[in-house]
Formats: structure tokens, sequence, C-alpha cells
């Protein structure tokens, strides 16, 4: 079974700060990875996606996100937040073929930035 | 170009009232999908399809309903609405299932 954990429901930086959204998953193949955003009253739009080449994907807007296998993580950053990065994050993993690959999200997480 | 199209935007039902939601999509996509989002669930697949005359349950199918009678279409159907159905629904495309999901701007969906 695959499942995946936002560790934070809520995160807030200052403008101009590191942002760090934590990911953890689980899965019993080797699973894509995808971060999308959500901004207020928006649909959701894919940030960047992991698909077993290399383990530093680059997304758009400045985000990266790095996959750690031994660790099970997933997590997005980005050097300095931005205020219109203020939005709701998702981190979501694949699944398995016999489910059509359905696409699992996390619960997501909220980002606050400050200025 | 319109990429998925979701209608309508707005729907308040009364409960044991029936309705559809459509979704269209305009980029030859074989997979779709139907989501809902809940405040702090997350979205929670409701079914999905791999092409046209093929569709499957997801993580959350009771009192719902869909069909894929064309590529392009992918209506959800709410047989009976109940208050728990009270939502915002999602409906995505994607050239493959497991591929980056394209994504409609959304129904909310209030049942009383």
């Amino acid at each position: 079974a695959q499942s995946v954990t936002q560790l934070d429901s809520h995160v807030s930086v200052s403008e101009g700060t590191p942002v760090l959204l934590r990911c953890n998953y689980s899965s019993s193949y080797s699973p894509s990875l995808f971060w999308y955003v959500q901004h207020p009253n928006k649909g959701l739009q894919l940030l960047l996606k992991y698909t077993s080449a290399a383990t530093l994907v680059k997304g758009i807007n400045g985000f990266e996100a790095e996959f750690k296998k031994s660790e099970t993580s997933f997590h997005l950053t980005k050097p300095s937040a931005h205020m219109s990065d203020a939005a709701e994050y998702f981190c979501v993993v694949s699944g398995p073929p016999d489910s059509g690959y359905a696409l699992n999200f996390g619960k997501g997480t909220s980002l606050l930035v400050t200025p | 170009n319109a990429g998925v199209t979701q209608t309508p935007k707005f729907q308040v039902l009364k409960t044991g009232q029936s309705m559809t939601l459509q979704c269209a999509q305009d980029m030859n996509h074989e997979y779709m999908s139907w989501y809902r989002q809940d405040p702090g669930m997350g979205l929670r697949l409701i079914h999905y399809s791999v092409g046209a005359g093929i569709t499957d349950q997801g993580e959350v199918p009771n009192g719902y309903n869909v069909s894929r009678s064309t590529t392009e279409d992918f209506p959800l159907r709410l047989l009976s609405a109940a208050p728990s159905q009270t939502s915002v629904y999602f409906c995505a495309s994607s050239y493959k299932a497991g591929g980056e999901l394209f994504f409609g701007e959304g129904s909310r969906l209030t049942v009383l």
C-alpha cells in the first residue's frame, strides 16, 4: 500500500527566508512523486514531479525537491519566499498498477508568508 | 486553451436530489478522474477512468456514479444527495495513468 504524510499542516515564513515543506511517503513499489500548489479558490497546479530520474527535481517558481529513498522523503524547498508563494501545497504519490496508478494526495500544508 | 472544463462552478441541492457534474477535456487524455476536497482531508479520489468505456472506483465512491462514453467527457452523478457530499469537486485528466494531472477549476456543491 502507499500513503503520503505531510508533516506540517501550517508553515509560516517571512518574505525572503527559506521555505521547507516536509513530506514522507510509503510505497510497496517505486512510485512517482509530485508536489502541487493550490492558490485560494483556484484549481491545482503542478510544481514538480519525480519519476526515477534525477533525485533533485527542479520545478516552477524556484521550488525544488529532493527524493531520498533511504528516508522515504520528498521535501519541498525554496531559497527565498515571496508573498505570492502563500498557498496550499500538496505532496502526492502514485498508486500501484492495480489502482490505475491513482495519485494519492497528502492532507496539505498551508504556507503563510509574512512581510 | 480550454484544458479541463467543469460545470457548474456552484450548486446548491436539497437532500435526496440528484445532479450531474460535467467534466470535459480537449487534450485527448486517456486518463480522467474525480476528486473531492474537504478541509483538512486533502483530495480524495472518487472514481477514475483509463479510457473510454472503462471506469473504476477510487477511495470514496459511495453515492457517486460515473460513465465514460467518449474520451473527452467524464460526468459525475450524485444519485441521492446527502449533506456529507457537501464539498468541492475537482475533475482532472492526464495523458496516462500515473502522469501529471491537469485540473479543472472545481465545482462547489452544497447539500442542505
